[in-house]
């Protein structure tokens, strides 16, 4: 595996269920961020991961729970969701936050809240 | 603060033709700029950025882009566009100092035959 990659691509769920969505980079990275992408919306920065340790929380709700046991690996915990959480949820690895270097997007998980 | 206006929603254009997509920021310190492509049912994925140096940038798949400092614009353009090249384009700018991106709303770039 290259890149960035997310799991599952696509999630339905109903607003009582618990899932999980992960991502993966393989580029040694050391920062980590959650987007949500929904439609007619721009993209919403959500939490940041630097060295482990989360940097950024943009007043996300709290039925989204971010967990990042190491460098490479990224959660988001979903639990009592409400249907305008339904979107595209993008995860993004860059060398640092703060560096110069860009960010490399996953393909992210097309999440359905029913 | 910072923010990012892509002054196009929709850019409408036939195959072979030229093409500019407008992109105005604002910021109190100094940024990084950055252009995106989004294909459908993926990630983004970086066409080029502007970090220091020349004004213009030439990214991957023919498209550059040009740095304006006085006017606040990092527009990209591309002289001639394939049909391949339909897809959703965003730019970004980059905190130098705190290291935070904001992105544009995003334009989406319909290349007709």
């Amino acid at each position: 595996e290259t890149g960035v990659t997310q799991t599952p691509r696509h999630l339905v769920m109903g607003m009582t269920n618990k899932k999980s969505l992960k991502c993966e980079q393989h580029l040694g990275h050391n920062a980590m961020y959650w987007y949500k992408q929904s439609a007619k919306k721009p993209l919403e920065l959500m939490f940041v991961y630097n060295f482990k340790e989360q940097t950024e929380n943009n007043s996300v709700p709290s039925r989204f729970s971010p967990e990042c046991p190491n460098s490479s690996h990224l959660f988001l915990h979903l639990h009592t969701l409400q249907p305008e959480d339904s979107a595209l949820y993008l995860c993004a690895s860059s060398q640092v936050q703060g560096e110069r270097g860009e960010q490399f997007f996953g393909p992210g998980t097309r999440l359905t809240v029913l | 603060a910072q923010s990012v206006t892509q002054l196009d929603s929709q850019v409408p254009v036939f195959e072979e033709a030229p093409v500019e997509l407008r992109c105005n920021y604002s910021s109190s310190v100094s940024v990084y700029l950055f252009w995106y492509v989004q294909y459908p049912n993926q990630g983004l994925q970086l066409l080029l950025k502007y970090l220091s140096g020349s004004t213009l940038v030439k990214g991957i798949n023919g498209f550059e882009a040009e740095f304006n400092k006085s006017q606040t614009s990092f527009h990209l353009r591309k002289p001639s566009v394939h049909i391949s090249d339909t897809a959703e384009y965003f730019c970004a700018v980059r905190d130098t100092n705190a290291g935070k991106s904001t992105f544009g709303d995003g334009t989406t770039l319909t290349v007709k035959p």
